[in-house]
């Protein structure tokens, strides 16, 4: 956690084909990362999350890939559809509490169709 | 998920008045609540982190006496800004996790515009 970088800041694709979305953070004791998408004015809500004992989680469409090793962890949305636009927020802990997330600069996503 | 819900959504309230916002967690009892801002286009910035029952822990650069929190239960949160001023205006967001939780379910946010 602590500092948290996201990108692309924007992602463009048409509808159907993949996205992906990186995020690198510098705290190598993290052990929780969330995923939430934030629709227009609205709430971020918690799409998909991650912990360190894994490599790969899936949802559906959706999955989440992390690299301990290398302290980055994406997220993949394969099938875009229309409504899958929005922006997407990673985060991880911060260093000096668990409980307290940061989170990274978000990803507009528009899926073309 | 669990449900977390904002009252106000809206609210537009003239300067040097008070604005009081309330978040409460609807089908679990949120042992943490976070209050954060959002500015259009931007991330979320967490104002302060409230235990119930504790004082609120306010992060850096953040007027404890402006933004007044307070978590009396294990499923409601109130923030309430103070003497409001048009550079308060944004989007207010709050969000809870359960006890031993690192999840965070988020309300809906409040719109705030100070005229």
């Amino acid at each position: 956690g602590e500092n948290v970088e996201q990108h692309p800041s924007t992602l463009s694709v048409q509808e159907g084909d993949s996205a992906v979305i990186k995020c690198t953070y510098s705290d190598s004791a993290s052990n929780y990362f969330p995923w939430y998408k934030q629709e227009l004015g609205k709430g971020p809500q918690l799409i998909i999350d991650i912990r360190s004992n894994v490599g790969e989680k899936k949802d559906q469409r959706i999955a989440v890939t992390l690299n301990k090793t290398a302290k980055h962890f994406s997220l993949h949305i394969t099938e875009t559809q229309p409504e899958d636009s929005a922006v997407y927020f990673c985060a991880a802990p911060g260093r000096d509490s668990s409980y307290k997330l940061i989170f990274g600069s978000g990803t507009r996503l528009l899926v073309r169709p | 998920g669990a449900v977390v819900s904002q009252h106000p959504s809206r609210v537009i309230c003239k300067s040097g008045t008070s604005v009081k916002i309330e978040c409460r967690s609807l089908d679990f009892q949120a042992t943490t609540m976070f209050w954060y801002r959002q500015f259009p286009k931007q991330s979320l910035m967490l104002m302060a982190t409230s235990n119930e029952g504790s004082k609120a822990t306010y992060e850096q650069g953040v007027e404890k006496d402006k933004f007044l929190i307070n978590h009396a239960s294990l499923t409601l949160s109130t923030l309430t800004v103070t003497s409001a001023h048009p550079e308060d205006s944004s989007f207010y967001i709050c969000s809870g996790s359960a006890g031993g939780s690192e999840t965070q379910y988020f309300g809906p946010g409040t719109r705030l515009l100070v005229l």
